[in-house]
């Protein structure tokens, strides 16, 4: 089955405790992205990967870190986590192709509790 | 700055009715709009729109974009208990060579249908 997926699911944590949220898609997809959503702000991007060691910066990449080692995996980091960085985190993919770069599968989500 | 807004941020309304919700934007080099549908998950794709004045249709759904004054319109026709949900309205810019995995997302339309 085509999918794109997080682990965990839900994670609570202290600050300052380093953690990785993975996110593995088995399309093939070139580009894959990170975002945060937060209740009246919408869906807001983290970061992106157009492909393998190809990253840059959403609108709020600050205390992120990502890595795209391989084309199906594309971890985000968060090195010392903050409270303000509780929110439900959501993984992407998309495939190149003319348009269809935009058409973004996403991950089921993980939900994140900074204490 | 880039920006995307939607309208209205919240609707009630009954089965069998038809709605509309507005997505407006201000996006340097447009490349494309997106609409999602998010039902206490992940979003789901629902259609993405380039050219002004082309409806796409998929079901009681229909979207269409307006380049000139920037902004789409997602119609639902005929709404059931299972069209509430939260729409989410994103636009692409292209940069540069266009291959960005960049997506601005507005703050989502919540609808409730009522039986």
């Amino acid at each position: 089955e085509a999918q794109v997926t997080q682990n965990p699911r839900y994670l609570i944590t202290v600050t300052g405790k380093k953690l990785t949220v993975t996110c593995s898609q088995n399309m093939n997809h070139e580009y894959m992205s990170w975002y945060r959503q937060d209740p009246g702000l919408g869906l807001r991007q983290i970061y992106y990967s157009m492909n393998v060691e190809v990253t840059d910066k959403g609108d709020v990449p600050e205390g992120y870190k990502v890595s795209r080692k391989e084309k199906r995996n594309f971890p985000l980091i968060l090195e010392s986590p903050s409270p303000n960085q509780t929110s439900l985190y959501f993984c992407a993919s998309s495939p190149r192709g003319q348009g269809r770069r935009n058409e973004q599968f996403f991950g089921p989500g993980t939900r994140l509790t900074v204490l | 700055e880039d920006k995307v807004v939607q309208s209205p941020l919240s609707l009630v309304v009954h089965e069998g009715d038809t709605v509309t919700l507005n997505c407006s934007y201000e996006v340097t080099n447009f490349r494309s709009l997106l609409w999602y549908k998010q039902e206490k998950k992940a979003p789901t794709f629902l259609f993405m729109l380039t050219s002004s004045g082309i409806e796409k249709k998929s079901g009681r759904l229909s979207s269409i974009l307006d380049k000139k004054e920037l902004f789409s319109i997602l119609n639902i026709t005929a709404t059931q208990t299972g069209d509430s949900a939260v729409y989410l309205c994103a636009v692409c810019p292209t940069h540069g060579s266009g291959n960005t995995g960049k997506l601005i997302f507005g703050q989502g339309t919540t609808l409730q249908v009522k039986p």
